[in-house]
């Protein structure tokens, strides 16, 4: 089955810096992969997605890449801000058998933005 | 106001007992999902149901039960036979089972003693 993993576990930048988490996966076939940002006793919020035949993707201060070749993909996040703290997870959409497919995820990065 | 609400928020039961989760979505999506987090750990798959009557195990369905007799509802039970119950919980939902963007509700924190 397909495995995500996802580095750094924690990661700590000041106000206005650059954030980058990075994630990799196993499954060549394996063609979604969302981004979720989650806050505290919270659920999910999925914040951007790319899909396979698109190399990157941007939405304002977040933006998506994915190499196909290495199997890999990374969420960049710029002039962050102290709400950008959370914890992101990212998340690989591959076939789990018969029709269907699944979201296997990473186990999650604490982002911690310091003013 | 269109979404996933999740009943409750925080949960505590004795060891032994039965609970039951609650999952209600007014998106009018097919497919819903339940899945556990546990600190640390990324999200891992329970059960998921594609349409009314019908659902199938996800990766760690053991010790879980569910039921789909209504599109908007999915709860979740978890039996006395899951040896570690405490956890977050998360349902979720798409349009459709292949469909790609899948979106969570709140959770329940359930805490079993």
């Amino acid at each position: 089955g397909e495995n995500v993993e996802q580095h750094p576990s924690t990661l700590s930048v000041q106000e206005g810096d650059s954030a980058v988490i990075k994630c990799t996966y196993s499954d060549s076939a394996s063609n979604y992969f969302p981004w979720y940002k989650q806050e505290l006793g919270k659920g999910p919020q999925l914040i951007i997605d790319i899909r396979s035949n698109v190399g990157e993707k941007k939405d304002q201060r977040i933006a998506v890449t994915l190499n196909k070749t290495a199997k890999h993909f990374s969420l960049h996040i710029t002039e962050t801000q102290p709400e950008d703290s959370a914890v992101y997870f990212c998340a690989a959409r591959g076939y789990s058998g018969g029709s269907n497919y699944k979201l296997t995820f990473g186990k999650g990065t604490l982002l911690t933005v310091n003013p | 106001d269109g979404g996933i609400t999740q009943s409750p928020k925080y949960l505590f039961r004795k060891e032994g007992q039965n609970v039951t989760l609650s999952c209600e979505q007014n998106l009018n999506h097919d497919a819903m999902y339940w899945y556990r987090q546990d600190p640390g750990q990324g999200l891992r798959l329970i059960y998921y149901s594609q349409i009314v009557n019908d659902f199938q195990k996800g990766d760690i369905a053991e010790g879980y039960s569910v039921s789909r007799e209504k599109k908007e509802s999915f709860p979740l039970t978890v039996t006395s036979a899951q040896k570690n119950p405490t956890a977050f919980y998360l349902c979720a939902s798409s349009i459709a089972q292949n469909s790609y963007e899948q979106y969570f509700g709140p959770g329940t924190r359930l805490t079993v003693t």
